[in-house]
């Protein structure tokens, strides 16, 4: 069975500042799909980025960016110049690929974001 | 504006109670689903549904009904035989199976 692991129950970082948060996943399949979402204290999960697990080149969305290892099954997220904004609850989730729609959550990562 | 409705944002049940959930989305998306959210853990699934008059049962449906009857909407009815509904619900849709799910706001469930 696939599993997500977030190994950093909270993490803090000084507005402007670089922070990673990890994730590392296990699977048997090739194919398939992984994502950061943000829960902030409103609680509604929002998409922050995705990664397709057959592109090499790490996804980037202004601020954020991953470093996807697949041979290592890790998925880290980078925010970078980090703001207010930016304090939540981090999942990381993977799907398998085809005609399936299951997430599979990992346990989050509560960041707070220092000023 | 397209987007993901649920309401009530908070809900209470009475012991033996069946209460209903809504979800309403208007991205024309086929697929809907819902999450339920513990504290300290990750959403886990409990029904989903991929076109209309269709659904199927993810890993914790026991306790829990659904309906698809227009394609707008997925109501969660939290029944009599959840022992333990407490918990937060998330409702997400997708384009199609295949496509990243977008969330709804959440309902709150607690138990009176």
């Amino acid at each position: 069975a696939q599993t997500v692991t977030q190994s950093q129950p909270e993490m803090s970082v000084q507005e402007a500042e670089t922070v990673t948060l990890s994730c590392t996943y296990d699977t048997s399949e090739s194919d398939y799909y992984l994502f950061w979402y943000k829960q902030p204290p409103s609680r509604q999960m929002i998409l922050v980025i995705r990664q397709e697990a057959y592109k090499q080149q790490n996804a980037t969305e202004n601020r954020f960016s991953v470093n996807f290892q697949k041979a290592a099954k890790s998925f880290s997220l980078k925010i970078s110049d980090s703001q207010l904004g930016d304090a939540a609850m981090y999942f990381c989730a993977y799907r398998r690929g085809g005609a399936t729609n299951k997430l599979i959550f990992g346990t989050g990562t509560l960041l707070a974001v220092q000023p | 504006d397209g987007g993901i409705t649920q309401s009530p944002k908070y809900l209470f049940r009475k012991e033996g109670q069946n209460v209903t959930l809504s979800c309403e989305q208007n991205l024309n998306h086929d697929a809907m689903y819902w999450y339920r959210q513990d504290p300290g853990q990750g959403l886990r699934l409990i029904y989903y549904s991929q076109i209309v008059n269709d659904f199927q049962k993810g890993d914790i449906a026991e306790g829990y009904s659904v309906s698809r009857e227009k394609k707008e909407s997925f109501p969660l009815t939290v029944t009599s035989a959840q022992k333990n509904p407490t918990a937060f619900y998330l409702c997400a849709s997708s384009i199609g199976v295949r496509e990243t799910q977008y969330f709804g706001p959440g309902t709150r469930l607690l138990v009176l």
